[in-house]
């Protein structure tokens, strides 16, 4: 398994931004695999923030997310491409981090690879 | 605000033993796996201990990890220079249905 990430970049507070990761190694989209993803993030200097998951495996995909991204944050995915998104609007200060997509080996939540992260920062 | 605490930091010497201290609630360690990650700066997390007391494989057994109530524990035996890093345990919890990460743990040598 090996993952991606990418679309990390300055953005002004209020804004929004894309964030994708691409997975190899398994299919995003095989019922037969734990397709299950997270995205996690650490702002500078600070603590690991689990930002929410989505169960992948085909059909439809029903992501769960932090209190701290809930209604600002999205989680997807593009099967075709073997990718999984990050989609963050009305972005602060506040949310910024390095995000790191992960995949779930086993539930709940146990992350057993992970990418190498791509740096998000909110700035004026 | 992380609903799981850990001291922030705790040092050994060489080939010494050192616990790090999880403590939750019941909506989390008291009724969920705790899975523990190592964090060395400027990398990716690596999961280090699965479903309380797992070992990846790959892991060296001087890590091992247990749970008593709501508190979970990370021992490290034996410890190894390549062993400094932030630790962090996590779990998932019923109350706010999400996974939670601890306040990180930084290992250094004495």
């Amino acid at each position: 398994v090996e993952l991606e990430e990418s679309g990390g970049d300055l953005i002004t507070p209020g804004g929004s931004l894309r964030l994708s990761c691409a997975a190899s190694g398994f299919s995003l989209s095989s019922p037969f695999s734990h397709a299950w993803m997270s995205w996690v993030r650490q702002a500078p200097g600070k603590g690991l923030e689990w930002v929410g998951r989505l169960r992948g495996g085909g059909g439809g995909a029903t992501p769960e997310y932090a209190a701290a991204v809930k209604g600002r944050f999205s989680i997807s995915r593009d099967d075709s491409k073997n990718t999984l998104y990050l989609d963050m609007n009305s972005l602060t200060t506040e949310d910024t981090a390095t995000y790191f997509c992960a995949w779930i080996s086993k539930l709940p939540s146990v992350m057993t690879s992970w990418g190498q992260g791509t740096l998000v920062t909110v700035s004026s | 605000q992380s609903v799981l605490t850990q001291p922030p930091s705790t040092s050994g010497t060489p080939g010494q033993r050192v616990t790090i201290s999880c403590s939750g609630s019941s909506s989390n360690i008291g009724s969920e796996t705790v899975d523990w990650y190592q964090n060395l700066p400027g990398t990716a997390p690596k999961l280090l201990i699965h479903t309380t007391n797992q070992r990846p494989s790959g892991v060296p057994d001087r890590f091992s990890g247990s749970k008593s109530d709501t508190s979970a524990f990370l021992a490290i035996s034996g410890l190894q220079s390549e062993d400094e890093a932030d630790y962090y345990c996590a779990a998932w919890d019923d109350s706010l249905n999400g996974y939670v990460f601890g306040t990180g743990t930084k290992v250094t040598f004495l």
